[in-house]
């Protein structure tokens, strides 16, 4: 069936340094993209969101490039910090459907 | 507001027994959905509401598991009999806006071991 995966499972960086997470789709009708942020013993909690209408989205030190020739969303991270350590997924749905799909998660690693 | 809260935190119970997880959603919001969560299947989506109504719960794995909402304000997920695959993080989101899709509040989780 259709769904939504990660080029990668585990992504370390220094701190200060710009990360780059990666996320493939393969339903061409998603209309919707978010990007969510998981800490250890916590539930996901929305980073950014795009809409496939939108190629770029910007926000406090967050960025979503949506590429849908490819089917291809990215999410970059200005100026990691320590506290961007967590697992990051990226989740899809339909037009007028709520039904949200998430990806398998990236592990990001901030290193002093 | 408190944001979505689920009950218990933390559940252990025997294989054959049977479960009850609790969410209470963000008032006012008009979606409420149940995950999954294990290290080999990720976030997988149960079954969603809309204003109380169940749309899609093609992701209930099994008869094993149901889901209820009676009314806006509450949702449990019931799981009779238990096993022990069925051991995973269980979160409930919820979401404001009915048509437009929109980001999901999520739980804090409700972290069950079938022993």
């Amino acid at each position: 069936g259709e769904s939504v995966g990660l080029h990668l499972p585990t992504l370390s960086v220094q701190e200060g340094d710009n990360s780059i997470i990666n996320c493939a789709y393969s339903n061409s009708a998603s209309d919707y993209f978010i990007w969510y942020k998981q800490e250890s013993g916590k539930g996901p909690q929305f980073i950014i969101d795009i809409r496939s209408n939108m190629d770029k989205r910007q926000g406090q030190r967050v960025t979503v490039l949506l590429n849908k020739t490819v089917k291809h969303l990215s999410l970059q991270i200005a100026a990691t910090q320590p506290g961007d350590s967590a697992v990051y997924f990226c989740a899809e749905s339909g037009q007028n459907n709520n039904d949200m799909r998430f990806g398998a998660g990236t592990r990001l690693t901030v290193k002093p | 507001d408190a944001g979505v809260i689920q009950s218990p935190r933390h559940e252990v119970t025997e294989m054959g027994q049977e479960v009850t997880l609790r969410c209470k959603p963000i008032s006012g919001h008009n979606s409420l959905f149940w995950y999954r969560q294990t290290m080999m299947r990720g976030l997988e989506l149960l079954i969603y509401f809309n204003n109380n109504v169940p749309i899609d719960d093609s992701g209930m794995p099994e008869d094993r598991f149901s889901a209820k909402m009676p009314n806006a304000s509450f949702s449990t997920l019931k799981i009779q009999p238990s096993e022990p695959r069925d051991s995973a993080v269980y979160f409930c989101a919820s979401s404001p806006v009915l048509q437009m899709n929109t980001e999901a509040f999520f739980g804090q989780g409700t972290r069950l071991t079938v022993v």
